[in-house]
C-alpha cells in the first residue's frame, strides 16, 4: 500500500543502548521530517531533509543521528539513548512545492528504562 | 523564535454545538497556517489550510478564520459529533516547509 511506514511501533530499550527507527514512504517525497512528540510541548523538529543525501537539523536535534541515501528512506538513529529520548516519534514528508501539508506516519513508541 | 500556542488543552461540548478552537502566533505572520486532527496511538491527518490573505475557510463543517491583526486562527467545528473527538493542532510553515505545531487542544463531544 502507498504511504508512510514506521517500525518498529513500538520498542523499548536500555540507557546507553543504539537504537534506529525506520521510515519508509511510497510517494518519493522530496521532503522527509522526524518529530517527537511529548506531553505538554506538543511535536517537537528533530532533523528533516529536503532530498537524498541532504539533511538539517530542527529544533531538538541533540542525541540523534539521520541519514537518507535513498529519497524513500529516512532513518532515525539514537546513538546512546537517555530515558528523556523517551517519547513518540513521528516521521512525515511533504512533496515539495506545495502548502507544506504533512503526512504523517503512524508513530514509534520508544520506551528507554 | 516562533511560537505557536493553542491556549485549551482540553474543550468538553454537547453534541450538536458548535467548538471553537484557538491558536495564536508570535513574531511575523506566517505564510499559511494549518490544522490537523490526531486521534489517540494514531498520526495527525491533515484537515485545513489557510492563507495569510485569507480571512475564512470552509470544509463540510469545519472553519477555520485567519486575523492577522489579532496573530490568530480560529478552529471551528459546527453540529458537532461524538466522532469529532480528537486532539486539533495548529501548526505554521516556516522555511523548508518545516511546520511548528501548537501542542494541542484535546475536543470531546459528549453524546
Amino acid at each position: 500500500d502507498a504511504g508512510i511506514t514506521q517500525s518498529p511501533r513500538y520498542k523499548i530499550t536500555e540507557t546507553g543502548r543504539q537504537v534506529t527507527l525506520m521510515c519508509h514512504q511510497t510517494w518519493s517525497h522530496s521532503y522527509m521530517f522526524w518529530y517527537r512528540q511529548d506531553l505538554g510541548h506538543g511535536l517537537r523538529l528533530i532533523y528533516y531533509s529536503a532530498a537524498a543525501d541532504i539533511t538539517d537539523k530542527g529544533e531538538v536535534p541533540d542525541g540523534y543521528v539521520v541519514s537518507r541515501s535513498k529519497t524513500e528512506n529516512f532513518p532515525l538513529t539514537l546513538e546512546s539513548a537517555t530515558r528523556s529520548q523517551t517519547s513518540v516519534y513521528f516521521c512525515a514528508s511533504i512533496p515539495g512545492g506545495g502548502t507544506g501539508e504533512l503526512f504523517f506516519g503512524e508513530g514509534s513508541r520508544l520506551t528507554v528504562l | 523564535s516562533q511560537k505557536i500556542e493553542q491556549n485549551s488543552e482540553a474543550l468538553n461540548i454537547q453534541e450538536g454545538k458548535t467548538a471553537t478552537l484557538t491558536c495564536n502566533y508570535t513574531n511575523y505572520s506566517p505564510a499559511y497556517l494549518q490544522w490537523y486532527r490526531q486521534d489517540p496511538g494514531r498520526g495527525p491527518v491533515f484537515l485545513l489550510l489557510i492563507r495569510e490573505n485569507e480571512k475564512e475557510k470552509r470544509k463540510e463543517r469545519l472553519k477555520v478564520t485567519f486575523d492577522t491583526t489579532l496573530k490568530q486562527s480560529l478552529f471551528h467545528i459546527t453540529a458537532s459529533q461524538p466522532a469529532d473527538s480528537a486532539t486539533y493542532l495548529c501548526a505554521r510553515v516556516g522555511h523548508d516547509y518545516k511546520l511548528s505545531f501548537g501542542a494541542g487542544t484535546t475536543v470531546t463531544v459528549r453524546a
